[in-house]
């Protein structure tokens, strides 16, 4: 079974901290991707990724940055967290290539305070 | 960018009751998928259809592909408690052998009374 793993389920942080994300998988899966969640919004994909130090923008990419240094990895990185940052992360992972769609992690619930 | 219209937002429905809900582009899409989201885990991959016309089953689930192929629906029949969570269609799309990234609809909040 594919695994997609988050470092953290909730954080707190708090205005102006630096947050790191964290994103791993276990399939040797390609691409990666970084979807924010919120209510009545759907999934908003923030940045994507399919090889080892290349990133694409999504479609709110503002106020965040990502790193690829190794496959298996995908960090979302907010260089300064600002409330409206406060939302529910959602990475995944899914092969290069025609496939059904992308396995998700479970998630990490960010609070800015 | 592109944006899926999916409906109904939410639905209170009674145990054993049939569900349905659609989703609408647009856009023409190779590829539509159903997931469900449980509460506070993330989306899990239902239903993958990938010809217009496909009907496919899982379960009490069953999906289909538009002819037109800018829609599908999710049908869940005899409804069970566990059904309740969030679930979201995707629509993809295919260039050169490679996909292109999933387009989220905003969801369907589905309740279950026992």
């Amino acid at each position: 079974d594919v695994k997609v793993t988050q470092s953290s389920r909730y954080l707190v942080k708090r205005t102006g901290e630096k947050v790191f994300l964290e994103c791993v998988q276990d399939m040797d899966h390609e691409n990666m991707f970084w979807y924010r969640q919120d209510p009545g919004l759907g999934l908003r994909l923030i940045y994507f990724s399919y090889d080892v130090k290349m990133k694409e923008k999504g479609d709110i990419p503002e106020g965040y940055s990502v790193s690829r240094e190794k496959k298996e990895r995908f960090s979302l990185i907010l260089e300064s967290a600002s409330t409206n940052q406060t939302s529910m992360y959602l990475c995944a992972s899914t092969r290069a290539g025609v496939s059904p769609g992308e396995y998700f992690g479970p998630g990490t619930r960010l609070t800015v305070t | 960018g592109q944006q899926l219209n999916q409906s109904p937002q939410s639905m209170f429905i009674q145990e054993g009751e049939d569900v349905s809900m659609n989703c609408t582009s647009s856009s023409i899409f190779n590829t539509w998928l159903w997931y469900k989201q449980d509460p506070g885990e993330g989306p899990v991959l239902l239903i993958a259809l990938y010809k217009a016309g496909e009907l496919t089953s899982n379960g009490r689930l069953t999906a289909q592909f538009g002819i037109t192929r800018k829609d599908s629906f999710l049908n869940i029949s005899a409804s069970i408690p566990s059904d309740v969570g969030i679930y979201f269609c995707a629509g993809q799309q295919n260039y050169g052998g490679s996909q292109g990234n999933l387009i989220f609809g905003k969801g369907t909040k589905l309740s279950v009374k026992p």
